[in-house]
């Protein structure tokens, strides 16, 4: 069946600091890949989305790209801020969605 | 438009009682899924329809649990005769067409039963 593995976190940074959290996924096809985040007390919302091979998602600085080669759809960030601190989930699917089990983010200042 | 709307928050219930959790989409969405999600996982899909279809139900949904979205818009899921197991938050999310297009997730709701 599919499934979508990401890094266990907690990923504790600086401020300002380079930010990488691994995705890989197992699926029949090429499905369409998401990253979601949930800030504290609030519900998830979609960080960015890539829909086929080579496609780059990209949104508030974040960005990741669908790498069909490595079954990889790993998030970064240039310069993380205290504020992204939050759970990340990775998902992939075609109308139903696989996630992730989330890795937590922590920016301190 | 104010987004996908779960109705209640919260819901404490004893072991063996009923509970029926509501879910509005975002309004002209066609496509609305349930998801659980339980502490330090990720969602986990339920079923979903199209319209008042239900197109898919995963094997988690054991017989005790039913869904239901009678007119296309709102929908309801029900959880007959709750276990502790069942406790976890719910999800319901909506999108606008299937294949790609992204879900945008409500609130939810949390169920816990003692």
């Amino acid at each position: 069946g599919n499934s979508v593995t990401q890094m266990e976190g907690p990923v504790t940074l600086s401020e300002e600091a380079f930010l990488t959290i691994n995705c890989t996924y197992t699926a029949t096809g090429y499905p369409s890949l998401f990253w979601y985040v949930q800030y504290p007390g609030e519900g998830l919302q979609l960080l960015l989305k890539a829909t086929k091979a080579d496609d780059k998602g990209s949104n508030k600085g974040f960005e990741a790209t669908y790498r069909k080669e490595t079954t990889s759809f790993h998030l970064e960030k240039g310069s993380v801020q205290v504020s992204d601190s939050a759970v990340y989930f990775c998902a992939s699917g075609y109308s139903t969605l696989t996630f992730g089990k989330g890795t937590m983010l922590l920016v301190s200042p | 438009d104010t987004g996908v709307s779960q109705n209640p928050r919260h819901k404490i219930t004893k072991r063996g009682q009923n509970v029926t959790f509501r879910c509005d989409p975002i309004s002209e969405h066609n496509r609305l899924y349930w998801y659980r999600q339980t502490l330090g996982q990720g969602p986990e899909f339920l079923t979903y329809f199209q319209n008042e279809a239900q197109l898919e139900k995963s094997r988690l949904l054991s017989d005790r649990f039913s869904a239901e979205r009678p007119k296309g818009s709102f929908s309801t899921l029900e959880i007959q005769r709750t276990e502790q197991g069942d406790s976890a938050m719910y999800l319901c999310a909506s999108s606008p067409t299937g294949g790609g297009s992204e879900a945008f997730f409500g609130q939810g709701t949390r169920l816990t039963v003692v």
